[in-house]
Order: structure tokens, then sequence, then C-alpha cells
């Protein structure tokens, strides 16, 4: 298996402009996870979904920020307008289900610079 | 404990060494431990879950224990080489945070030749 999948894997942009960040899960995981990493704010939980449905949202910034999942093995972050603050990596993993007891297993994360 | 810590912050070892750091996390409430390689320009990658009192987990030459009771996960690694080098995650679903996995800051190794 490829592991998760993210693209592109770096992105600079100008102030004001839309950014998608895109990730492809492993095949056969049904959670998909949405981080972002700061070094102000290490690692944290933007969104997740279970099975195609955002469960918690309520990590994502503002409503600048949109997530979904139009299949079963792919999910897109957008922002827009994009802002300086939002320059950071970006991480989507995937696992087997939600439960506690499983892995998270992490793409290569996108680094994003907005100008 | 509120959230999940871990320390120290970031250490330093001879290669050969051994050495081991803390994962401290609210004990109320425990569903499971995880813990994270995460190398240098590279994606975090787990390397034990654990979710029973006293587990003991060990892959290699790094090993990991759980104390659920008082609230902490020790990793160990022993006889350090180069390629230990990274930082190292532990995450724990919290009930303060809706029972979503939430990261310490995470200890860096870096292991001297």
């Amino acid at each position: 298996d490829a592991g998760v999948i993210q693209s592109p894997r770096h992105e600079v942009t100008e102030m004001g402009q839309e950014v998608t960040l895109r990730c492809k899960l492993i095949s056969g995981h049904n959670s998909l996870f949405w981080y972002r990493q700061t070094m102000m704010r290490g690692l944290e939980l933007l969104i997740y979904f279970n099975n195609n449905v955002p469960i918690d949202d309520s990590g994502m910034p503002e409503d600048r920020f949109s997530a979904k999942m139009p299949n079963a093995s792919f999910s897109t972050l957008k922002i827009q307008p994009s802002e300086p603050r939002d320059s950071a990596v970006y991480f989507c993993a995937s696992s087997l289900n939600n439960l506690s007891n499983q892995p998270q297993h992490f793409g290569d994360g996108t680094r994003l610079s907005i100008l | 404990i509120l959230n999940v810590e871990q320390s120290p912050q970031s250490l330093h070892v001879q290669e050969g060494d051994s050495t081991n750091f803390t994962c401290s996390f609210p004990s109320s409430n425990f569903y499971a431990l995880h813990w994270y390689r995460w190398e240098t320009a590279k994606s975090p990658e787990a390397l034990f879950v654990m979710t029973l009192n006293g587990d003991e987990k060990k892959k290699g030459r790094i090993s990991a224990t759980l104390n659920t009771k008082e609230g902490y996960s020790y990793l160990y690694i022993k006889g350090s080489q180069p390629e230990d080098s990274a930082t190292y995650l532990c995450a724990s679903y919290l009930r303060s945070n809706d029972y979503k996995l939430s990261f310490g800051a995470g200890t860096t190794v870096t292991v001297r030749a």
C-alpha cells in the first residue's frame, strides 16, 4: 500500500488566494484526520471524518477553513481567503476506524506558506 | 493533569547509551496511549498503541510501559544509535478534548556519534 498521499508537498501563495490541500486515504481505512502543525501550538486536530461524515470540526480555526470528503478515499481541506497566519504544515492521517486503539497513519504533509 | 505533557523537551544521548523519557496524561477516563516517532522532514510514524495498565510494548531497541492509574508512560531506547534521532510524540484520548487524540509537544532526541 502506498500509504496516505498528500498533495501538494509545498504551496506558496499570496494572501487572499484560495488554497486547496488534498489527501488520499489508505485503502480500507474509514477515518480521516486533518492536523495543523505550528511551532507555537504543536500538532492540532482540525477536523475528522468517519465513514465520509464529518464528526468533529471544532478545531477548524474559522469559517475560512472547510473540509470535504466526497468519497471514501479522498478528502480536501480548503482555505479561502488565505492569510499569512495560516502558514503551517498540514498533515492528513487515516486509521482503520476511529476507535482509540487504532494507530493513525500520517501523510508527508503539505508545507503551506502564505505571503 | 489536564493535557498530555512530555518531558524533557529535548535530550542529547551519546551513541550506545540508553535513555528514557516520560509522557503524562490525565488518568481519569483513560482510553488509549499512542507513541509516534517523527523524523525531521518526514511524517509521524506510529510506534505503539497501549490500552491496558501495565502494558509493555517493544519494537527492536525501543520499548514503552504504561501506568494508567497514575497517568504516565515511559519510552525507553536501549543502546541509542544515530538513526534513533527524532522527535517522539505521545498522544492520548482525553475527556477534556471530547475524546479526541491529543498530542504532547514531543521529546526531541539527538544521538551523538
